[in-house]
């Protein structure tokens, strides 16, 4: 998966608690993703980051939160303010955002979030 | 707003036969148009792409073809194999003051030996 780790692969959480996800890559990449991933759907962003310090919502940001400390990490929090949390979480990156003719994004494993 | 669509949702076609993948942008100003491929519980690996300035571009068996005209784009895989089967999903990048990816509905497709 293109030196991008997401851990666990399969989280359960009871309803009401918040969760973060992890997303660490070693591409020396400046940006990273976050998608949310549903049956029968395509990919949904919910948060970029275009460089360190800096970050976007997407068009699903809402009951979502991420912080972008170090260029190699961009954790994910599923607060208990995300309606229907339980979904696919892909964390992606790409060496820029789409500076310099460099677009091509990589997607790490994925993380399989179960809220009961 | 933008929008990729991603024809059809499933397709089985036979060994050896080819399988073709279609989609279409909304937003002129895309340039650059990503096709992945997802196995189940997997994260998507990238398998080819194509730039606006260019019409096609092949890869062994793969190959993408681009009509700016028209707005679509289109998958090619010829010789289809078992390991072929997999959902696959088109995007498109858009540049509308910072740079997003919007990916089509996927296509399971499903090669019958």
């Amino acid at each position: 998966d293109g030196g991008i780790t997401q851990s666990p692969k399969y989280l359960f959480r009871k309803e009401g608690q918040n969760v973060t996800l992890s997303c660490e890559q070693n591409l020396n990449h400046d940006a990273m993703y976050w998608y949310r991933q549903d049956p029968g759907q395509g990919l949904r962003l919910i948060y970029y980051s275009q460089i360190v310090n800096d970050f976007q919502k997407g068009d699903i940001a809402e009951g979502y939160s991420v912080s972008r400390e170090k260029k190699e990490s961009f954790p994910l929090t599923v607060t208990s303010a995300q309606k229907n949390p339980t979904a696919f979480y892909l964390c992606a990156s790409s060496i820029q955002a789409g500076g310099r003719g460099q677009y091509e994004q990589y997607f790490g494993p994925g993380t399989r979030l179960t809220v009961t | 707003g933008e929008n990729v669509e991603q024809h059809p949702s499933t397709l089985s076609v036979q060994e050896g036969d080819s399988a073709v993948i279609k989609c279409t942008y909304s937003d002129s100003a895309s340039n650059y148009f990503p096709w992945y491929k997802q196995e189940l519980g997997k994260g998507p690996q990238l398998i080819i792409d194509i730039r606006s300035n260019v019409g096609e571009k092949k890869d062994q068996r793969i190959a993408v073809t681009l009509n700016k005209t028209a707005k679509h784009f289109s998958l090619h895989i010829t010789e289809t194999q078992p390991e072929d089967s997999a959902v696959y999903f088109c995007a498109a990048m858009y540049t509308s003051g910072t740079y997003k990816y919007i990916f089509g509905t996927g296509t399971r497709l499903k090669v019958l030996a």
